[in-house]
């Protein structure tokens, strides 16, 4: 079946820790995203790409980096200077950046620090 | 400046009675709006999609939106809620002529619905 696979579904990380998230896709998508969600609040962007090799910072990008080195992976490096990276982490695809494209999501990560 | 307002943080209806979710925005002429629902701990997931076609749009599990470009509404409904419904509610607007930090989608800040057996 076609989708979005996130992994691991729950992380811990150690004070000073950096961890990556997975994040592949076989929709043949070429948008792919990274979202934060924290309790009661919406979505905030943290980076999205829109073809291999290039990707843009969404609104919170510091203390994270990405790569896109294939169409279907999307993974993303929470590092140690991310301060409080406690929170749910959603990874989505869409066609294409244009208007009217759906985006799909992945079930999400939880992070933890420890 | 483009966004999007959720009209209600909490809504909490009696299963078998109507649901109405509220969603307000700001976008160019001709955006494409969207309602994703989330259950805990899950990604979301679409419910349903207008882009210029009918103003009623039908989705999955008896919900239903109507764009009304007068009132800059996107509202979200159901004439009978169900126990499964509760969950959270998310209004997107995408505008390919917003090129802010956000690409061009904007997230509402979500909906909580809660249903009373």
């Amino acid at each position: 079946d076609g989708g979005i696979t996130q992994s691991p579904k729950y992380l811990f990380r150690k004070e000073g820790q950096n961890v990556t998230l997975s994040c592949e896709q076989n929709l043949n998508h070429d948008a792919m995203y990274w979202y934060r969600q924290d309790p009661g609040q919406g979505l905030r962007l943290i980076y999205y790409s829109q073809i291999v090799n290039d990707f843009q910072k969404g609104d919170i990008a510091e203390g994270y980096s990405v790569s896109r080195e294939k169409k279907e992976s999307f993974p993303l490096t929470v590092t140690s200077a991310q301060k409080n990276p406690t929170a749910f982490y959603l990874c989505a695809s869409s066609i294409s950046q244009s208007s009217g494209n759906t985006i799909y999501f992945g079930e999400g990560s939880w992070l933890t620090v420890v | 400046a483009q966004s999007v307002t959720q009209l209600d943080s909490h809504v909490s209806v009696s299963e078998g009675t109507p649901v109405l979710l509220r969603c307000n925005y700001s976008s160019s002429y001709s955006p494409s709006l969207f309602w994703y629902v989330q259950h805990p701990n899950k990604g979301l997931q679409l419910l349903l999609k207008y882009t210029s076609a009918a103003t009623l749009v039908k989705g999955i599990n008896g919900f239903e939106a109507e764009f009304k470009k007068s009132e800059t509404s996107f509202h979200l409904t159901k004439p009978s809620a169900h126990m499964s419904d509760a969950a959270e509610y998310f209004c997107v607007v995408s505008d390919l002529d917003y090129g802010g930090s956000q690409g061009n989608l904007i997230f509402g800040k979500g909906t909580k619905l809660s249903v009373k057996p």
